[in-house]
């Protein structure tokens, strides 16, 4: 049971360009969301997260949206740069009162210059 | 550099073996998490500490997979008579024991099993 879910495998952007990756939950108990940002060979690298009272975090180029009557979440980067491209994951946690995160199974984001 | 560090990066074994990695987390952080990413996947959860107890595993933690973390500071996964299912990047996180508890990851171990 896929319990958050990116529908998107993949995004390709123009330079400059607003890029936005989408994230959909089922469990209305997470209340607490991110998104990592992967390179090969390398951990995620946490980006921006926002808890479940707020219906957007912003810092810097990157906004993530909460829609939770939706059960969904978006990042926004703008503008896109080539250096942004990597794979993007969207985590969800607080659900069944622990503290491990339930992830996405990813979207690819190449921005072109 | 004081961010979470995983040793050895890349492990080749074969078929049969154990396998031992270990997870320094960042100093001041209290919990530790190990997960487990696949071609494709996104990290799966396998287990977290806070300080020395083991406080959830998950039902992907067979008998044949064990961690610790001793003293609440580093950490280790072994993993005995490796299958090649067990080929993987496995990920070692550490956060603070705060409400909204942001995980930051190490580079992870790459297992390739013969």
């Amino acid at each position: 049971d896929q319990q958050v879910k990116q529908n998107s495998p993949s995004l390709s952007v123009q330079e400059g360009r607003i890029s936005i990756l989408n994230c959909d939950y089922t469990n209305s108990m997470f209340d607490y969301f991110l998104w990592y940002k992967k390179y090969p060979a390398e951990g995620p690298t946490f980006l921006i997260s926002i808890s479940s009272i707020k219906d957007k975090n912003e810092d810097g180029r990157f906004t993530v949206f909460l829609n939770k009557s939706a059960k969904h979440l978006s990042l926004h980067i703008v503008p896109s740069q080539p250096g942004d491209s990597a794979v993007y994951f969207c985590a969800a946690s607080g659900a069944s009162g622990t503290y491990k995160y339930i992830f996405g199974t990813g979207t690819r984001l190449k921005v072109l210059a | 550099d004081t961010g979470v560090s995983q040793d050895p990066r890349h492990k080749i074994t074969k078929r049969g073996q154990n396998v031992t990695f270990r997870c320094d987390p960042i100093s001041e952080h209290n919990r530790l998490y190990w997960y487990r990413q696949t071609l494709g996947q996104g990290p799966e959860f396998l287990t977290y500490f806070q300080n020395e107890a083991q406080l959830e595993k998950s039902r992907l933690l067979s008998d044949r997979f064990s961690a610790e973390r001793p003293k609440g500071s580093f950490s280790t996964l072994e993993i005995q008579r490796t299958e090649q299912g067990d080929s993987a990047m496995y990920l070692c996180a550490s956060s603070l024991n705060l409400i909204t508890d942001t995980q930051y990851f190490g580079p992870g171990t790459r297992l390739t099993v013969l």
